[in-house]
């Protein structure tokens, strides 16, 4: 079965530290990967995206994330957390199946910034 | 291109009547999907088109649910007899390509009361 994992429903950090958002998932094939973030009241924004080329993927913001083959993994990452960076994110993956390639989300991680 | 838009932002409807969504997808984009997402979950795929054609249909959309894209440019999302468990934010989005990222509208919330 495909399916997509997100192993905490929130984090909390401190603003200055690292954060660290896990993803993980499961699939027969190679999957595209991708980590998008969700503000209160606004639209679902791309963070970043990997598809096949490089396994270190650097994206808006400062954030970046590791596809880890052996691992199954696409952990989200950010050396020093924002204010700004408190929103929903959500790792999604798409799967090649049969004539689609639908988007399939994982259940959020909601991040928390504290001064 | 402003990206995706959907109309109406807010619906609210009573139960039983019907409603209807448009997406207008990234001009150059010839996928297009619909989610629907409800407080604290992530959104869950509903179907998806590449031009015209309907390719993938969720076993969660009901029969009560249908959806087109009849030129390959706008889709519409059409929802018969609402009930108050279709209160949630309906989102469309488009994307270019077998690999590319898609591109979320702001959604459409609809209340049922």
């Amino acid at each position: 079965a495909q399916s997509v994992t997100q192993l905490d429903s929130h984090v909390s950090v401190s603003e200055g530290t690292p954060v660290l958002l896990r993803c993980n998932y499961s699939s027969s094939y190679s999957p595209s990967l991708f980590w998008y973030v969700q503000h209160p009241n606004k639209g679902l924004q791309l963070l970043l995206k990997y598809t096949s080329a490089a396994t270190l993927v650097k994206g808006i913001n400062g954030f970046e994330a590791e596809f880890k083959k052996s691992e199954t993994s696409f952990h989200l990452t950010k050396p020093s957390a924002h204010m700004s960076d408190a929103a929903e994110y959500f790792c999604v993956v798409r799967f090649i199946t049969g004539g689609g390639n639908k988007l399939t989300f994982g259940t959020g991680t909601q991040l928390k910034v504290e001064l | 291109d402003t990206g995706v838009s959907q109309d109406p932002r807010h619906k609210i409807t009573k139960r039983g009547q019907n409603v209807t969504f448009r997406c207008d997808p990234i001009s150059e984009h010839n996928r297009l999907y619909w989610y629907r997402q409800t407080l604290g979950q992530g959104p869950e795929f509903l179907t998806y088109f590449q031009n015209e054609a309907q390719l993938e249909k969720s076993r969660l959309l009901s029969d009560r649910f249908s959806a087109e894209r009849p030129k390959g440019s706008f889709s519409t999302l059409e929802i018969q007899r609402t009930e108050q468990g279709d209160s949630a934010m309906y989102l469309c989005a488009s994307s270019q390509g077998s690999v590319a990222e898609a591109f979320f509208g702001q959604g459409t919330r609809l209340t049922v009361v």
